[in-house]
C-alpha cells in the first residue's frame, strides 16, 4: 500500500520560476490537504479539498494554487518562486473519522 | 477561532525516564484532539487521537494522552522513555465548526539522554 506519495522529494529552485507539487493517494479518501512546514511554526495549511471538484482556502494560500484532479491526485502549483516559499511542503488524505495520512514531503528550496 | 498551544519547543528526557509533552488547546465545541509524530526526513504519523468517550486514549509505542475538558489539556506522556522515542511531535486540534480541518500546533522536539 503506497498510501499517501508525493512528488519530487527535493527540489531547488531560482526566484521567479514556476512549478508544480504532485501529490497521489490510494485509499479512496474524499478529503486532500496541503501544509508547510517551517521551523518553529507547525504545519500551516495552505490549501485544502473537501472532494473531488472543490478547493477552499487554508491559512497561507498566498502564492500558491491547487488542482483537485480527480480523486486521486492534488496539486500544489507555485507560479512565481519567492525565496520566502522555502519550506518543506506536506500533502495529506483525510478519512471520514478524521485520521490525517501524510506524504514524505517536499523539501523546496527557492534561491 | 481553534488553537493550539504546546508548552516547550524542546523537551529533554533521561531513557527510562517518564515522558511529558504539553498540548492545550482552544474550541468553542468540543474538539477532536491529536497528536502526531514526526521522524526526521518523514511526514507526520498519527499517535492517537481522542474523539468521544473515554478521556484516556492509549497510542501506539506505549503513548497516552488524556482529555481534561475543565484545563483544555491534552498532555501525552509515556512512562518510560526510549532512544527511538527521539522525534518531534504535533498535537492537533479539529472539530465540527472547522470541518476536517486540523490546526496544529508548534511542535516539541523530543531528545532522550541515553
Amino acid at each position: 500500500n503506497a498510501g499517501v506519495t508525493q512528488t519530487p522529494k527535493f527540489q531547488v529552485l531560482k526566484t521567479g520560476q514556476s512549478m508544480t507539487l504532485q501529490c497521489a493517494q490510494d485509499m479512496n479518501h474524499n478529503s486532500m490537504y496541503w501544509y508547510r512546514q517551517d521551523p518553529g511554526m507547525g504545519l500551516r495549511l495552505i490549501y485544502y479539498s473537501a472532494s473531488e471538484g472543490t478547493t477552499d482556502k487554508g491559512e497561507v494560500p498566498n502564492g500558491y494554487n491547487v488542482s483537485r484532479l480527480n480523486k486521486r491526485e492534488f496539486s500544489l502549483r507555485l507560479e512565481s518562486a519567492a525565496p520566502s516559499q522555502t519550506s518543506v511542503y506536506f500533502c495529506a488524505s483525510i478519512t471520514g473519522l478524521r485520521r490525517a495520512f501524510f506524504g514524505q514531503g517536499t523539501r523546496l528550496t527557492v534561491v | 477561532a481553534q488553537s493550539v498551544t504546546q508548552l516547550g519547543s524542546h523537551v529533554s528526557v533521561s531513557e527510562g525516564a517518564l515522558v511529558l509533552l504539553r498540548c492545550n488547546y482552544s474550541s468553542s465545541v468540543p474538539p477532536y484532539l491529536f497528536w502526531y509524530v514526526q521522524y526526521p526526513n518523514q511526514g507526520l504519523q498519527l499517535l492517537l487521537k481522542y474523539t468521544t468517550g473515554a478521556t484516556l486514549v492509549k497510542g501506539i509505542n506505549g503513548f497516552e494522552a488524556e482529555f481534561k475538558k475543565s484545563e483544555t489539556s491534552f498532555h501525552l506522556t509515556k512512562p518510560s522513555a526510549h532512544m527511538s522515542d527521539a522525534a518531534e511531535y504535533f498535537c492537533a486540534v479539529s472539530d465540527s465548526n472547522t470541518g476536517n480541518q486540523f490546526y496544529f500546533g508548534t511542535g516539541t522536539s523530543l531528545t532522550v539522554i541515553p
